[in-house]
């Protein structure tokens, strides 16, 4: 069964910090691997998405990378502002999307 | 540009009723699809909607229908809402199926009580 888990759960971060989430998917055939993030009340805003093996797309303090297996998002020197949820989300063959739990950031100033 | 707008914000409804909430998308974009989002389950996909027609369904009752009309706009019902139904209910919108940059709305806030 196609399944995408993300991890930690949760976590807290000083500002400046730097860390990476993880993102692992089974899906075979894979599409597409897309990052979101997600304020407490909003819909998800759209981040990253990423092709294939190899692939690493930036912007601001994120960087996403993407392997045969998992992704990356790395964060580099943090800001409160940066707290939030990040989900990831797999596009299969037929065009489904499989979305991950998410993993919530805190990052305290 | 405008972005993608779902109303209401929020309801509560009572178990047995049934409820439609709608989904503007972005201007030019024909695809829509809608999702689930719990705090157990995270987000997963109930259908998507391209050209008045569905394309796509995930693993959902028969309860939970939608369509699209011809200037894009799209509407999800459940029918004999139960308990387990209470989550919030987003909208993305993108220029073509499966399209790689999905655009969420703020969401439907449902409660059933």
């Amino acid at each position: 069964e196609d399944q995408v888990t993300q991890s930690p759960e949760a976590l807290r971060l000083q500002e400046g910090e730097s860390s990476s989430l993880n993102c692992s998917y089974t899906v075979s055939g894979l599409r597409g691997l897309f990052w979101y993030r997600q304020d407490p009340g909003k819909g998800p805003e759209f981040l990253f998405t990423l092709y294939s093996a190899g692939e690493e797309k930036e912007k601001e303090r994120l960087k996403a990378t993407l392997t045969k297996k998992e992704s990356f998002l790395h964060i580099t020197a943090p800001k409160p502002e940066d707290s939030a949820t990040y989900l990831c989300a797999v596009q299969a063959p037929g065009n489904q999307f499989y979305f991950g739990t998410g993993t919530s950031l805190t990052v305290i100033p | 540009k405008a972005g993608v707008t779902q109303t209401p914000r929020y309801l509560i409804k009572t178990r047995g009723q049934q409820v439609t909430l709608s989904c503007s998308p972005i201007s030019g974009h024909r695809s829509v699809s809608w999702y689930q989002q719990t705090p157990g389950q995270g987000l997963q996909f109930l259908f998507e909607y391209f050209s008045e027609t569905q394309r796509n369904k995930g693993n959902f009752p028969g309860r939970f229908s939608g369509r699209q009309f011809s200037n894009s706009r799209s509407e999800m019902n459940v029918s004999t809402l139960e308990l387990g139904d209470s989550a919030l209910y987003l909208c993305a919108s993108s220029l073509n199926p499966g399209g790689t940059e999905a655009f969420f709305g703020q969401g439907t806030r449902l409660t059933v009580v």
